[in-house]
């Protein structure tokens, strides 16, 4: 079955750069989540999009920026890097029927950045 | 008051044990109590989930017990093998519009041969 596709799996940067995470959900998902995950940590819900539209936002930095696009994929957009970024960022997807209690969301493999 | 308490925050268990991890919440508009696994370097997996109108779930090696009164949930690993050592997330969904989950913090178990 096909999973939630996250890129790059790995990536470098230097303080003070950009960078853009890609995330392609499960076919048909229409929900989206960005995750940040510190060493030894949870994972620390960043934002949500629900077909395209963001649904909700949680500690996501203001330097910070997603969208969902028509095709559902998403893109975090991240600038001005801190070496405090560096984490791995994960992406879940989830389908959100009406009126359903289930929704479980499936994470991605992650994508690891480091900021030096 | 969208905190999950969970505990402990390291396990180790002996091959053929049971291992139990706790986790507590506060708010009552959580519907649901998902668990995850997660393998160093990798996502999180949904392992199994409850909603709060069981009491317990059951799925092979995996049980979880959950009082809604006491507004506590738990995961029981039983015959715990050195393949389950990983870190294990519970977390709770806040649906109020959108859908929010929300973690404890982690236990990382570590089941020796």
């Amino acid at each position: 079955a096909a999973g939630v596709i996250q890129s790059p799996r790995h990536l470098i940067k230097e303080k003070r750069e950009t960078a853009t995470l890609k995330c392609y959900p499960i076919p048909r998902h229409d929900t989206v989540y960005w995750y940040q995950q510190g060493p030894g940590q949870d994972p620390q819900f960043l934002i949500s999009f629900y077909e395209k539209m963001q649904s909700d936002k949680g500690s996501i930095p203001d330097r910070f920026s997603a969208q969902q696009f028509s095709d559902y994929h998403s893109e975090l957009n991240m600038s001005s890097l801190e070496l405090g970024d560096s984490a791995l960022y994960f992406c879940a997807s989830s389908l959100r029927t009406s009126g359903t209690i289930r929704n479980e969301q499936f994470f991605g493999p992650g994508t690891r950045l480091t900021v030096l | 008051q969208q905190q999950v308490k969970q505990s402990p925050q390291s396990l180790i268990v002996q091959k053929g044990g049971i291992s139990i991890i706790n986790c507590a919440y506060e708010n009552t508009a959580f519907d649901y109590f998902p668990w995850y696994q997660q393998f160093p370097g990798k996502g999180p997996a949904l392992l199994i989930a409850i909603r709060p109108d069981v009491s317990e779930k059951k799925e092979g090696r995996f049980t979880i017990s959950f009082n809604k009164s006491a507004k506590q949930f738990s995961l029981h690993i039983m015959d715990s093998q050195p393949g389950d050592s990983a870190t294990y997330f519970c977390a709770a969904r806040l649906s109020s519009g959108t859908y929010k989950y929300i973690f404890g913090t982690g236990t990382r178990l570590k089941v020796l041969a």
